[in-house]
């Protein structure tokens, strides 16, 4: 069965460095997105993509985040100067359409700032 | 990817038994929902949907029931196996606001052998 893929699976950056985090979407799907989950808390939206552009993004995304898709396979989010509130699990999902379909995740980036 | 929260409601089960989780959904225009399971270390994972003109939808072990009234969604989980022991969260979104999914806290479902 096809799956979502994020590299690296952990990653530990220091505060105030730029950290880029990867994901491989389904090949046939159209949609893209990144959440996060801080430790204890509930997953949050934080941007979704679609033709090449940002459809939706939350609060949470602000200047210091960005996201792209660099050739026909990755995904990418990049967080240019890293806070320690950054940290915190990074899961990206596809879906084949927008409307009415299931996202499907990848097993995550867990992101440890210090 | 675990989402180890101190105040995550518990259900534990006997093996074999049926599971029945809640969850209180917020916006009244959502119209699409998805459950997940997470299990430890590992991402949300798709177990059913149900589009907001439907209030029962079944799958394989799995049943969805979506009362829009009281903006409520259970997920019912026949003869529960310690492969089902996760942490069970509950989505909703507006095709409208970006496809954006919007997750519930999560129920630990814990399987008894």
């Amino acid at each position: 069965e096809p799956e979502v893929t994020q590299t690296p699976s952990h990653q530990v950056t220091q505060m105030g460095q730029e950290v880029i985090l990867r994901c491989v979407p389904i090949s046939n799907h159209l949609y893209f997105y990144w959440y996060r989950q801080i430790l204890g808390q509930k997953v949050e939206f934080l941007v979704s993509f679609y033709n090449n552009e940002i459809s939706e993004k939350s609060e949470i995304f602000d200047d210091q985040f960005s996201v792209e898709r660099p050739d026909g396979s990755n995904f990418t989010l990049k967080i240019r100067s890293t806070k320690l509130e950054d940290s915190a699990m990074y899961f990206c999902a596809s879906s084949e359409w927008g409307a009415d379909q299931p996202q499907h995740f990848g097993d995550g980036t867990r992101l440890s700032i210090l | 990817g675990e989402s180890v929260g101190l105040h995550l409601p518990t259900l534990s089960v006997q093996e074999g038994d049926n599971s029945i989780i809640n969850c209180a959904y917020s916006n009244s225009a959502s119209d699409y929902f998805i459950w997940y399971k997470q299990e430890s270390g590992k991402g949300p994972q798709f177990i059913i949907d149900i589009r907001s003109n439907m209030d029962k939808r079944q799958g394989q072990r799995v049943t969805v029931l979506l009362n829009k009234t009281v903006k409520h969604l259970s997920l019912q989980i026949a003869a529960t196996q310690p492969g089902d022991s996760a942490v069970y969260f509950c989505a909703e979104t507006l095709a409208a606001a970006g496809n954006k999914l919007t997750f519930g806290g999560g129920t630990r479902v814990l399987v008894k052998p």
